[in-house]
């Protein structure tokens, strides 16, 4: 699977919109993007994935470049529940059903 | 409908002693996995199993068994407790939707 990217920490206002990136650059054709969240020590929690067209569901908004070389999860209004470590995963669906989890962006959203 | 439990969710081990890490499932999911989660650190696979019967290692599986003798049921054993071991351990399983693993609120563990 594809290697990932992404800056150890970002801060976000609550209420704005929180823009966390992701770069991989050798991501191959059948590899999916993946998003997942790990608020303070609890399980990680699935938040959205795609291919390579724009995704979109009730948690965030997934944008992936047209060359699928970077991606940025977007969460429309932040809000102080969202502070957690988002970790990006890039992964083939026929590897298994392994995820490799790097050690993600920290999110802290500010009042 | 519980989802993925975990027990015990905190646990104190003297070097040397051995331990099972419990983990069952309600949602008929058949692939399941073991995760460690250093502090500070991402998660690292331990082991994993597609089915009843079937297990295969992960990335650290040095100092770990597993089993799976029932669909529900993915026991984690450590058999000579080393402090490299303390770290907290996640179990979870993925179902028809490959895509979304479900969690379980993890086993913290201390091996002093």
């Amino acid at each position: 699977d594809a290697k990932t990217t992404q800056p150890p920490s970002m801060d976000c206002a609550e209420g704005r919109a929180a823009n966390l990136p992701c770069n991989h650059s050798t991501i191959s054709g059948n590899e999916y993007v993946y998003w997942y969240r790990q608020i303070h020590s609890q399980g990680p929690q699935y938040i959205i994935h795609g291919l390579k067209n724009n995704e979109t569901n009730e948690m965030a908004s997934l944008i992936i470049t047209e060359d699928r070389k970077s991606s940025t999860l977007i969460l429309p209004h932040a809000t102080l529940r969202d502070t957690a470590v988002y970790y990006c995963i890039v992964r083939s669906s026929n590897t298994g059903n392994q995820f490799y989890f790097g050690t993600g962006t920290s999110l802290t959203v500010i009042p | 409908n519980a989802g993925v439990t975990q027990t015990p969710k905190f646990r104190i081990l003297k070097i040397g002693q051995s331990m099972t890490l419990q983990c069952t499932q309600d949602m008929n999911h058949n692939y399941m996995y073991w995760y460690r989660q250093d502090p500070g650190m991402g998660l690292k696979l331990i082991y994993y199993s597609v089915g009843a019967g079937i297990t295969d290692k992960g990335e650290v599986p040095n100092g770990y068994n597993v089993s799976r003798s029932t669909t529900e049921d993915f026991p984690l054993r450590l058999e000579l407790a080393a402090p490299s071991q303390t770290s907290v351990y996640f179990c979870a399983t993925t179902g028809w939707d490959k895509n979304i693993q479900y969690f379980g609120a993890g086993t913290r563990l201390s091996v002093l």
